[in-house]
């Protein structure tokens, strides 16, 4: 049982660049998120899914798109990379939305020069 | 949207003695506040969450409160030890999804 599991761990990208991160969760739960941290401001919500087919949008979702493949995976992809995305990137999970305590991974950090 | 502020950014403290962590949230719709640790280069993990109908809860050592007339709810660990050291994350919820998080606090505790 892994719980959320994330790829890459490590990731730099030029300006410009696009990429996309990946995110599974095996415990079968419904709703996954995506979510950056910077320093001094917390962990910030970009987009989650709050079940199977479905996807929104977060606090902060300019410069990123998401893809909730299937029950397991939710895959948020950077089209063209700026510095100001440079962060550590947490994919999480929870059972369900009704304020279910959220699993996150171990995070993407990534740097864009 | 909600906005968390917490304090304050940075504490130090000597183990065995207590920790207070403080947050304030802007909606009053918020009904969900949780709060996360997270130690160093690792994962933010759930330590101890409150709703809305509750004023207080414990779990061993730590304990949050919740004022929903003032809207602010506290951490409070005690007699810290040297695994406690690691940055607090309050978080706040209006929406069944959305959680706006405070911007952490660096706990130390001096052996």
């Amino acid at each position: 049982n892994a719980g959320v599991t994330q790829t890459p761990k490590f990731q730099v990208l030029k300006t410009g660049q696009s990429m996309t991160l990946q995110c599974a969760q095996d415990m079968n739960h419904n709703s996954m998120y995506w979510y950056r941290q910077d320093p001094g401001m917390g962990l910030r919500l970009i987009y989650y899914s709050a079940s199977e087919g479905t996807t929104d949008k977060g606090e902060v979702p300019n410069g990123y798109n998401v893809s909730r493949l299937n029950k397991r995976e939710f895959s948020l992809r950077l089209e063209s990379a700026a510095p100001s995305q440079t962060s550590v990137y947490f994919c999480a999970s929870s059972a369900t939305g009704d304020n279910s305590p959220l699993h996150f991974g171990n995070g993407t950090r990534l740097t864009v020069t | 949207g909600e906005n968390v502020e917490q304090h304050p950014s940075t504490l130090s403290v000597q183990e065995g003695d207590s920790a207070v962590i403080k947050c304030t949230y802007s909606d009053s719709a918020s009904n969900y506040f949780p709060w996360y640790k997270q130690e160093l280069g690792k994962r933010p993990q759930l330590i101890i969450d409150i709703r809305s109908n509750v004023g207080e809860k414990k779990d061993q050592r730590i304990a949050v409160t919740l004022n929903k007339t003032a809207k602010h709810f506290s951490l409070h660990i005690t007699e810290t030890q040297p695994e406690d050291s690691a940055v607090y994350f309050c978080a706040a919820s209006w929406n069944d999804y959305k959680l706006s998080f405070g911007a952490g606090t660096t706990v130390t505790v001096r052996a």
